[in-house]
């Protein structure tokens, strides 16, 4: 079964330019996690999604930082415009979504971004 | 207060022997569940092992063993027999099982290095 994936692996760009994350949640999860890793501050969750719509956003950063999930099968994450403090790994994490404590994120690859 | 303390910022263990990787958690729900992730030098996110808080047995997952315990709020990874490729940074982390909620907690991780 193919698990939770993203695109692209790796992302170097200018400051000020727009960057688009994507990922494909596991076919069957309704929930889909985006989550920061830096090494400042660990893992963040950044914002999360329950079929499709979003439920919590409070840890995005601030306006810069967009998320939608316009199907159960896909998801982006954008910064427009991108500074170099958002230089991290980024993780998209998927899960059934069960309301209860038993439900597991099964996380992607990761994409690591660098912004010069 | 952190709700997820891992007090072991690095181990060294020689091959093959056990390990004890510590997590002590902060919680006054009744209802939680408490995961274990494996972040390798590649960079992904793998899922270990999961306890919930009214699991009477510890869980096990192959070599891996949760030893909970949940008077001291304690729950602890071991791994038996390690191996060269445990090598990796190893993330506890927990749900809380008020309703609707899907977060993660994650505490700071701790760096296992094996050596042959």
């Amino acid at each position: 079964d193919a698990g939770v994936i993203q695109s692209p692996r790796h992302e170097v760009t200018e400051m000020g330019q727009e960057v688009t994350l994507r990922c494909k949640p596991i076919s069957g999860h309704n929930s889909l996690f985006w989550y920061r890793q830096t090494m400042m501050r660990g893992l963040e969750l950044l914002i999360y999604f329950n079929n499709n719509v979003p439920i919590d956003d409070s840890g995005m950063p601030e306006d810069r930082f967009s998320a939608k999930m316009p199907n159960a099968s896909f998801s982006t994450l954008k910064i427009q415009p991108s500074e170099p403090r958002d230089s991290a790994v980024y993780f998209c994490a998927s899960s059934i979504g069960l309301a209860d404590i038993t439900d597991t994120q099964y996380f992607g690859p990761g994409t690591r971004l660098t912004v010069l | 207060a952190q709700k997820i303390t891992q007090t072991q910022p690095g181990m060294f263990v020689q091959e093959k022997e056990a390990v004890t990787l510590d997590c002590t958690y902060d919680t006054s729900d009744q209802s939680y569940g408490l995961f274990w992730y494996k972040q390798p030098s590649s960079g992904e996110m793998i899922f270990l092992i999961y306890q919930g808080s009214y699991d009477e047995q510890n869980a096990t997952e192959g070599r891996y063993s949760l030893n909970f315990q949940k008077a001291r709020k304690s729950a602890n990874l071991v791994i038996s027999a390690s191996q060269l490729g445990d090598s990796a940074m190893y993330f506890c982390a927990m749900r809380e099982g008020r309703f609707g909620n899907e977060k993660l907690t994650f505490g700071t991780g701790t760096r296992l290095t094996i050596i042959p």
